[in-house]
Order: C-alpha cells, then sequence, then structure tokens
C-alpha cells in the first residue's frame, strides 16, 4: 500500500545529543514536509522540500536540519542547539504543482521526548 | 500573509447533536481551505477542501463546510455526532496552486457525550 513511513514512533533523547527521524514515501510525490506539533500551537512548519537536492526553510527551522538525496526521503535531525525539542514531528508529501490542489498526506508521527 | 483563526479549543456536543466548528481565514489572494482530522498519536487525515469550485463541500463521514467569502469563513458542520467523530479537527489555508506550505489553525478538539 502506498503512504508515508515514520520511524521511529516514539524517541527518548538526553539534553546535547542529536536524533534523526525518518520519513519515506512510496507516493511517487515530490515535495516533502516537516512539521511540528505542540499541545494547543497547532501545526508550525520546519522544513519543506520542493524537489529533490533543494529544501527551504519553514517558520520555526532554527535547530534542526534536512537532507533531500532521494525523492523518498526526507530526514529531519533535532540538533542539539533546539532549545525545546520535546514535540510529536510528522511528515507529510504532496504530488507536483498543478496536479493537486495542496493536499497533503501524512505519515503516523514520531513523538520525541527529551529527558 | 495568510492565517486561520479556529474559534474554540475545546467543543463538546452530544450524540446525534449537531457538530459546528468555526474556522475564520485571512489571506492576500483567493485561498484553498482544508479541513484534517486528527485521532490521538496519530496523523491528520483530510476530511474535505475548497478550491475555489461549488461554495459548499462535502467531506468524508458525513462532514461538510461552506465558503462564505464575505464572512472569511469555512466552519465545519455534521448533522448528527457519532461518537466516532471525537478528534481533533485543524482548519488550513493554502495561497498556492497545490505546492505551497499550508498554514494550520491550532485545532479544535471534539468531545461527544454519550
Amino acid at each position: 500500500d502506498g503512504g508515508i513511513t515514520q520511524s521511529p514512533k516514539y524517541l527518548f533523547r538526553k539534553e546535547g545529543q542529536n536524533v534523526t527521524l525518518s520519513c519515506e514515501q512510496n507516493l511517487n510525490h515530490d515535495a516533502m514536509y516537516w512539521y511540528r506539533q505542540d499541545p494547543g500551537q497547532g501545526l508550525r512548519l520546519i522544513y519543506y522540500s520542493q524537489i529533490v537536492n533543494d529544501f527551504q526553510k519553514g517558520d520555526i527551522a532554527e535547530g534542526y536540519s534536512v537532507s533531500r538525496e532521494k525523492k523518498e526521503s526526507f530526514p529531519l535531525t533535532v540538533t542539539s542547539a533546539q532549545k525545546n525539542p520535546t514535540a510529536f514531528y510528522l511528515c507529510a508529501s504532496s504530488s507536483p504543482v498543478g496536479m493537486n490542489t495542496g493536499e497533503l498526506f501524512f505519515g503516523e508521527g514520531s513523538r520525541l521526548t527529551v529527558l | 500573509a495568510q492565517s486561520v483563526t479556529q474559534l474554540g479549543s475545546h467543543v463538546s456536543v452530544s450524540e446525534g447533536a449537531l457538530v459546528l466548528l468555526r474556522c475564520n481565514y485571512s489571506s492576500s489572494v483567493p485561498p484553498y481551505l482544508f479541513w484534517y482530522v486528527q485521532y490521538p498519536n496519530q496523523g491528520l487525515q483530510l476530511l474535505l477542501k475548497y478550491t475555489s469550485a461549488a461554495t459548499l463541500v462535502k467531506g468524508i463521514n458525513g462532514f461538510e463546510a461552506e465558503f462564505k467569502k464575505s464572512e472569511t469563513s469555512f466552519h465545519l458542520t455534521k448533522p448528527s455526532a457519532h461518537m466516532s467523530d471525537a478528534a481533533e479537527y485543524f482548519c488550513a489555508v493554502s495561497e498556492g496552486f497545490g505546492n505551497e506550505k499550508l498554514t494550520f489553525g491550532t485545532g479544535t478538539r471534539l468531545t461527544i457525550i454519550p
């Protein structure tokens, strides 16, 4: 079945450690996104990528990094510079401009807890 | 810049009663508007979307929403609530042609009273 797979689903990290969240999609979508979700704040965009080897900062990119070496994969690294990393992280994808109207397909999310 | 305001972070309705979740938007161009639903510890699923066609949009699970330009609103309704409707609902706006980032509201948690 086509979809988006995020791993791990739950992750614990000590302060000062970097951690990488995986996001893989087999929908043949060009665009991929990372959102952060906190209670009462909705979803905030961290990074997005519209094509392989290219990505743009979203609204809250500080303390995060991404890569887009393959169309199917868009991993997110939460670095030690991120001051408040405990959150629920959602990866999403969408098909190219002109082929859809902005609908995002979401993974099941990764919950990161910093101890 | 685009933005979305969802009135009411928590809404409770009795089973069988009308569900009304409010969403107002701000956009400098004709918007695309979306409602998504999220069940606990899961990702978001699209309920319905408005893309400048019919102003009354029907979605999955019996939900519908009406685009009202004069009121800059896109409220979500369902005539009769079911226990399975308990979830968090997000309204979102996009100004692009499909590949632009969405701006989400802060969400409304819907509780169904038996």
